[in-house]
């Protein structure tokens, strides 16, 4: 069955870039779903950062947009993340998902899931 | 952006309790609302989709209801494995963003 995993350094120092890969396995990334990051904050709630589709294009949450690219490798199978600038306010877990439409009455969702990966910002 | 709310924040019940969450949007969202379970260290999970649209494999105990601004989750006799985080998340506009949380906790 199909499986996302991140992957991507657990410590970032401050001001630097993060950057996260999600690969997709189990089946193709060049399918009819929006490719998706969101990240949690220690003991808080979600936050969605954005998506890619695999045409490449993208939305990005406003609130990170100055800072933030999500982008598609096809050959790979796999999207990425990278956010500049980071601060200890970027300090949280980062996962992958797949935002789908399964019985294309318009209602998207997020059928899977990363185990996501806890990234650190710190010197 | 659209601002999700959701309530009660945390709430305690007993085993086979009727429990009921809300959320709220600050406009209508039609019935582009879904209800995800978290529990510790874990990828959150889908239960509802479009509102009332319970996920395959979900447990029939878990039913959601509403539309344009109010929406409601219900767990009809709580189990011991239902005990975790709940989360709303609406799908009509990007930044597709979700509420707060309601921890559900052992009374």
């Amino acid at each position: 069955q199909v499986q996302l995993q991140e992957s991507g350094p657990g410590l970032v120092k401050p001001s630097q870039t993060l950057s996260l890969t999600c690969t997709v396995s189990g089946g193709s990334i060049s399918s009819d779903y929006y490719w998706t990051w969101i990240r949690q904050h220690p003991g808080k709630g979600l936050e969605w950062i954005g998506y890619v589709y695999y045409s490449g294009s993208t939305y990005y949450n406003p609130s990170l947009k100055s800072r933030l690219s999500i982008s598609v490798d096809t050959s790979k199978n796999q999207f990425s993340l990278k956010l500049s600038s980071v601060t200890a306010a970027d300090t949280a877990v980062y996962y992958c998902a797949r935002d789908a439409d399964h019985d294309y009455s318009g209602n998207f969702f997020f059928d899977l899931w990363g185990q996501g990966t806890l990234v650190t910002v710190s010197s | 952006d659209i601002q999700m709310t959701q309530s009660p924040p945390s709430l305690s019940a007993s085993i086979g309790d009727r429990v009921t969450i809300t959320c709220r949007a600050s406009q209508s969202i039609n019935t582009y609302l879904n209800w995800y379970q978290q529990k510790p260290g874990k990828a959150p999970k889908v239960l509802i989709y479009g509102a009332s649209s319970l996920q395959s494999g979900v447990p029939s105990r878990f039913s959601g209801s509403g539309s344009g601004t109010d929406f409601t989750l219900t767990i009809s006799s709580l189990q011991p494995e239902d005990f975790a985080t709940y989360y709303c998340q609406q799908t009509y506009y990007a930044p597709r963003a979700f509420g707060g949380g309601t921890k559900v906790e052992i009374k």
